[in-house]
């Protein structure tokens, strides 16, 4: 059974920086693709990076060169390193799997597994 | 990278069908065949409805279905349930290895 537990959230000051984990159970981190959506309060879903197993990275515009994406494989822990926080990145952050192509006879793109969510809250 | 646009909500009676549809660009929504539709409850984490606009992953019953014309990408629920009443969110793959998510319709069972 696949399990994504969240954690690190916290309340920061405007420019602070934070960086949460999540902790996979069920699947390897370095051999798949694995992301990171946050929610704003009373908001929708944003999709905010992606790691693929082979190493690459995307970002949201809204956070690129903000947020780092990375990944321990021994701990087979994901991360996201947040730098310049400001009001607009207070949100539930939810790490899940998927954001790359799963390729066999037919390719597939989904986020079919999702952790519960951690809270920052960026405010003085 | 601008949300997707779904309606803020719709509703149906018990057993009634809904349609929700998702609309955006050629840049992803029209452009790619990789739109996929989460529920999502008061204070739990999506869940994964419908994936590659058609597609149901195991375990979704299949009362719920996906299409797709042009910029616009629709979820059905078909013989509408209690337990059907919740957000519902679109996602489509997009240029540049990005995503783009739409701004989510709640559906009310009356």
């Amino acid at each position: 059974e696949v399990q994504l537990v969240e954690s690190g959230g916290d309340l920061v000051q405007p420019g602070g920086s934070l960086r949460l984990s999540c902790t996979a159970s069920g699947l390897t981190v370095s051999s798949d693709y694995m992301s990171w959506v946050r929610q704003a309060p009373g908001k929708g879903l944003e999709w905010v990076s992606v790691l693929y197993a082979g190493g690459s990275t995307y970002y949201a515009d809204s956070v690129k060169g903000r947020f780092t994406i990375s990944r321990d494989n021994s701990r087979n822990t994901l991360f996201l390193q947040m730098n310049t926080l400001t009001a607009e990145d207070t949100a539930v952050y939810y790490c899940a799997r998927g954001g790359g192509a799963y390729c066999g006879n037919d390719c597939y793109r989904t986020f079919d597994y999702w952790g519960q969510g951690t809270l920052v809250t960026v405010s003085s | 990278q601008s949300a997707l646009t779904q309606p803020r909500s719709v509703s149906g009676s018990p057993g009634q069908s809904v349609t929700i549809s998702c609309t955006g660009t050629s840049s992803d929504v029209g452009g790619y065949n990789y739109v996929s539709w989460y529920q999502q409850h008061p204070g739990k984490a999506p869940k994964l409805m419908i994936y590659d606009v058609t597609k149901r992953p195991s375990g979704v019953p299949d009362r719920f279905s996906g299409s797709k014309s042009g910029n616009t990408a629709s979820l059905t629920i078909s013989g509408l349930q209690a337990e059907d009443e919740a957000d519902y969110y679109c996602c489509s793959f997009a240029d540049s290895n990005s995503y783009v998510f739409g701004t989510g319709t709640g559906v009310t069972v009356l």
